[in-house]
Order: structure tokens, then sequence, then C-alpha cells
């Protein structure tokens, strides 16, 4: 079974609107960590954003907050006031257990292109 | 400071051959982690190194991987009789292991086998 999820493939989005990519996990592990990176066509991984299983707010960064949904399992990320740089693919992963140095189990991606 | 490193940047190899892709982590960093991503994909994890401790092997696809990190640095991942399948991005991470301890990615080598 897949870890995590990630069912938008490609989303399309207008200059200065919001917009949600869809993230949901499966994991038996009461204790993980979900993040989310940005990988541009220049092909670096960016880190943008991390929720920790047990906090108790959603993570916000500037323009980049985490909409933690845990009954439901899902991490969806929403960026607000899309920029033509937010143009990417963007990745959700977990890690699971509560140290922080083991590897990520990342989604698919999903593919945003901003429109002008 | 400087970031994770990796070399070379590109690889292109002959079916059949050996080849060894680097990756020098961001210093004091003691977890090192391999990924692959094939053309348009995710990450597939390979292996990772946690300081002093057997590394963990458990994403490797085949015997034909392997990877050593010498003197809890640099790592060299080496694949043997290179197959086309094998064409991917390799990316190579590092972190600190702390609660967040978000991995910092290489800029990756682009392996294509002919």
């Amino acid at each position: 079974a897949q870890k995590i999820t990630q069912t938008q493939p490609g989303m399309f989005v207008q200059e200065k609107e919001a917009v949600t990519l869809d993230c949901t996990y499966d994991t038996s592990d009461p204790s993980y960590g979900l993040f989310w990176y940005k990988q541009p066509s220049s092909g670096e991984m960016i880190f943008l954003i991390y929720q920790g299983s047990y906090d108790q707010q959603n993570a916000t960064e500037g323009r980049y907050s985490l909409n933690f949904q845990k009954a439901r399992k899902s991490a969806n990320l929403v960026i607000s006031a899309s920029q033509l740089g937010d143009s990417a693919m963007y990745f959700c992963a977990m890690r699971e257990g509560w140290r922080g140095n083991t590897p990520l189990v990342f989604g698919k991606g999903t593919r945003l292109s901003v429109i002008a | 400071g400087a970031g994770v490193s990796q070399s070379p940047s590109n690889k292109v190899t002959e079916k059949g051959k050996d080849v060894e892709l680097r990756c020098d982590p961001i210093s004091g960093h003691t977890a090192l982690y391999w990924y692959r991503q094939s053309l348009g994909q995710g990450l597939e994890f390979l292996i990772y190194f946690q300081g002093n401790s057997a590394p963990d092997k458990s994403g490797l696809p085949s015997d034909r991987f392997s990877a050593e990190r010498t003197g809890g640095s640099v790592s060299t991942l080496t694949i043997q009789r290179t197959q086309q399948e094998d064409s991917a991005v390799y990316l190579c991470a590092s972190n600190h292991g702390g609660r967040v301890a978000e991995q910092y990615f290489g800029p990756g080598t682009r392996l294509t086998v002919t």
C-alpha cells in the first residue's frame, strides 16, 4: 500500500490566488513527521514546511501552511498568493518514528503551474 | 556554509559498466541518505548511514548496488554492471537528527545508461 498519496498529478492556479495540494498518508506509528518539498525545473529539492504528529497547531512558513487533519490522515499544503516562481513539482513526504534521522517516504508529486 | 555536494553532475555510461557516484554531506551531519528519482517520479529511498551504525540497505533494488561512507563523511554509491533501468537522478541528502531534521539535498547526479 502507498504510504504517501498525492492524487493530483498536475494543478493550475492563477497568479495571486491560493492553491491547495493534497496529501494523504498511511502509518500505524503514532510518532511521525510530514514534510513538503519543492522541486523546480532546476532539480534541487527545497524544504518548505514540517508538521509533527503531536504538533497541536498547523504549521505555517510565510506563504505556506499545512492543513493537518490527523483523523483523516491528510496533510495538505496551502500556498497563498501564488507567484510565477511557485511553478514546480511539490512532494509530500513522511518520516515514521520519533527520530529525526530516518529515511523519508515520498509521494509521486504534484506539478503546479502558476498562470499569469 | 557549504551545502551537500555531489559529483559528477552528469554521467553517461554504457550498459554493463560500473559507475561510482560521490556525495559530500554538510559538515557535522550525522545521517546521510541516497535516493533515486526516475523520470517524472517521486524519490525512492536506497540506503542510509547514521553515524557509525551499520547502514540501512533495505531500499537497494539489487545486489549490483552498494554504498560506503568513509570517516563518517563522504559517501560513494557504486552501481555494478549498469542496466538501462538504472538511468535516473541519484540524490544524496544529509541531516543532523533533531526533531524536525529536514533533509538537505544535493543537486543530484543524472545517470544515463546507453
